[in-house]
């Protein structure tokens, strides 16, 4: 049972444009939400996460939503730029800050952006 | 700057072997995490640690085992490696009250 989704395995987008990633949940007792980005033969980073609490967060040029009657949040990358071009991957937990530490992944979102 | 490292970043192995793959963190972390990646299937668990000796199983256990003897290492065992077992694995750590979890680079494994 997939319970954090990634329906969209890829997309591309001009360079200067906004690039929009989206990500489902299925599990209500997500409460912290993370944006990882991968490029190939490279271990992923951290980019960006947003509480239960907030249903927006801001950091330069991203900015993650976070819908939770929906259990919807999505990654907005404004102006996007070609080395924004990676596979960005959506990762839920629960309980934070208590004893649950894993991270459930999407199975990501290769994102192309082109000159 | 926190760091993650892992042993090898291409392995071959043959059918049959044990395996083993090493990570340390110099972050003083509690929590450690061993992953898979295959295309098309993103980031899967095989197993955690949330402490010296401690260990829990993931999403996909099956064929493997884990070490944890000392705080900044999280060892990934193999014990008979199969050819459904290449892959890149990850290997990760986390602070106790951080969700945010900080990676390796992978280990790249082949087995023929």
């Amino acid at each position: 049972d997939q319970q954090v989704k990634q329906n969209s395995p890829s997309l591309s987008v001009q360079e200067g444009r906004i690039s929009i990633l989206n990500c489902d949940y299925t599990n209500s007792m997500f409460d912290y939400f993370l944006w990882y980005k991968k490029y190939p033969a490279e271990g992923p980073t951290f980019l960006i996460s947003i509480s239960s609490i907030k249903d927006k967060n801001e950091d330069g040029r991203f900015t993650v939503f976070l819908n939770k009657s929906a259990k919807h949040l999505s990654l907005h990358i404004v102006p996007s730029q070609p080395g924004d071009s990676a596979v960005y991957f959506c990762a839920a937990s629960s309980g934070s800050g208590g004893s649950n530490y894993k991270l459930t992944f999407g199975k990501g979102t290769l994102l192309t952006v082109n000159p | 700057d926190v760091k993650v490292t892992q042993s090898s970043r291409y392995l071959v192995k043959r059918t049959g072997e044990k395996v083993f793959l090493e990570c340390v963190q110099d972050m003083d972390h509690e929590n450690m995490f061993w992953y898979r990646q295959d295309p098309g299937l993103g980031l899967r668990l095989i197993y955690f640690s949330y402490d010296v000796k401690m260990k829990e199983k993931g999403d996909i256990p099956e064929g493997y085992s884990v070490s944890r003897e000392k705080k900044e290492r999280f060892s990934l065992i193999l014990e008979s490696a199969s050819t459904n077992q290449t892959s890149m694995y990850l290997c990760a750590s986390s602070g106790r009250i951080l969700d945010e979890q900080f990676f390796g680079p992978g280990t790249r494994l082949t087995v023929l």
